[in-house]
């Protein structure tokens, strides 16, 4: 049992490219969400998904596409990315989500030059 | 979701009780607090939560006063690795947003 597995831990893009960050889950949560963490900052919540083929956006969604095809994979795709996009994305699962006890992964830290 | 108030830092002796404060006075009747950590560059830690009893587990105890406005984790005998900022929040059922403010952090010393 893995629980909640990000990859890459590390990625550094130059601004303009675009880029995956994978987020996969084993333990058959239905509720999948992106935080990004800021220097001195909390966690903000950019998506989230309560189930396979549903998406919403959260606190600070621009820049960011989500899709949820599978129960198990939530992937965050920047399509464009920019030196603001710098940031540690957190990815984090539960079973129901609202509320629930959140299993967050190790973390994706991206550097945009 | 309710907006909490956590002290920025606090520091504790090692092996002494960690007594951390929450503010969430906006409270409403379904929310409920939970408590999570984060030890440096590592992904939060869930701890807790309760909704108007006290509650105990392995790692922690949650208190909440009976008007549900402030709430204080317990952490009985504080170890280095303990070591982490402490989130306090507030979630209600059926909302999907889990707000994390910037948390209390706090240190443990020999």
């Amino acid at each position: 049992n893995a629980g909640v597995t990000q990859t890459p831990k590390f990625q550094v893009l130059k601004t303009g490219q675009s880029m995956t960050l994978q987020c996969a889950q084993d333990m058959n949560h239905e509720y999948m969400s992106w935080y990004r963490q800021d220097p001195g900052m909390g966690l903000r919540l950019i998506h989230y998904s309560v189930g396979a083929g549903i998406t919403d956006q959260g606190e600070v969604p621009n820049g960011y596409n989500v899709s949820r095809s599978t129960t198990e994979d939530f992937p965050l795709r920047l399509l464009s990315a920019a030196p603001s996009q710098t940031s540690v994305y957190f990815c984090a699962s539960s079973l129901t989500g609202a509320p629930g006890e959140l299993f967050f992964g190790e973390g994706s830290r991206l550097t945009v030059l | 979701d309710a907006k909490t108030t956590q002290p920025p830092s606090m520091d504790c002796a090692e092996g002494r009780a960690a007594n951390l404060p929450c503010n969430h006075s906006t409270i409403s009747g379904n929310e409920y607090v939970y408590w999570y950590r984060q030890i440096h560059s590592q992904g939060p830690q869930y701890i807790i939560h309760g909704l108007k009893n006290n509650e105990t587990n392995e790692m922690a105890s949650l208190i909440i006063t009976e008007d549900r406005k402030s709430s204080t984790l317990i952490l009985p005998h504080a170890t280095l690795r303990d070591t982490a900022v402490y989130y306090c929040i507030v979630h209600g059922a059926g909302s999907y947003q889990l707000t994390f403010g910037k948390g209390t952090k706090l240190s443990v010393i020999p």
